[in-house]
């Protein structure tokens, strides 16, 4: 099975502008869950999808959002960018169904820099 | 509420020297545990994970982990440390209820150096 798909690997951005970034998930997995990596923070949750709806939502501001398509491809928005967003976005999926011991697969994530 | 504390931010060793890296979590419920490995410029990869199961998990590339719950620690070890071992490795607890259930939280990672 192909694993965790995310694109672009590596982004730069200016101040203001917005960014989308894709997540395609392991095949049969109907969830996605958005991470930033960051050196100051570490890992921080973003939000999750689950057949299409958000079932989770960290404490982010309203510039970041997200969507999941009917095939389970999952896309993150930032607009407005800081340039406290640069940072390693990181995409999980999982089947969805059986939370909380069931394993999330990790994309290699996307780099994105804000100038 | 749930979190994880990694209590040291970087551990090295020599090669063939036993592993440790250390977790404590705080958990309002009976915790799913994980340990990641992160090597450069990569994704995350699970090494194992516990689940209420056999308290002694056993994980890829010869790591295992112990949950102590009169303890809250869910320690990392390895036998004998490989060159290839070198990478960030961060614990992670699954929130088990409420609205938050299945989010993972994770530790702020402890990198592992390893010398030949």
């Amino acid at each position: 099975k192909a694993g965790v798909t995310q694109t672009p690997r590596y982004l730069i951005k200016t101040r203001g502008q917005q960014v989308t970034l894709s997540c395609s998930p392991i095949s049969g997995h109907r969830s996605v869950s958005w991470y930033q990596q960051t050196p100051g923070q570490g890992l921080q949750f973003l939000f999750e999808y689950f057949s299409e709806t958000q079932r989770n939502k960290g404490n982010f501001p309203g510039r970041f959002s997200g969507r999941q398509f009917s095939n389970s491809r999952s896309e993150m928005n930032v607009s407005t960018l800081e340039l406290g967003d640069s940072a390693l976005y990181l995409c999980a999926s999982s089947l969805g169904s059986g939370p909380p011991q069931e394993t999330q697969y990790f994309g290699p994530g996307t780099r994105l820099l804000v100038l | 509420a749930q979190s994880v504390t990694q209590l040291d931010s970087h551990v090295s060793v020599s090669e063939g020297t036993p592993v440790l890296l250390r977790c404590n979590y705080s958990s309002s419920y009976s915790p799913s545990l994980f340990w990641y490995v992160q090597h450069p410029n990569k994704g995350l990869q699970l090494l194992l994970k516990y689940t209420s199961a056999a308290t002694l998990v056993k994980g890829i590339n010869g790591f295992e982990a112990e949950f102590k719950k009169s303890e809250t620690s869910f320690h990392l070890t390895k036998p004998s440390a490989h060159m290839s071992d070198a990478a960030e490795y961060f614990c992670v607890v699954s929130d088990s209820k409420g609205s938050t259930l299945g989010r993972l939280y994770f530790g702020r990672g402890t990198q592992l150096t390893v010398w030949p």
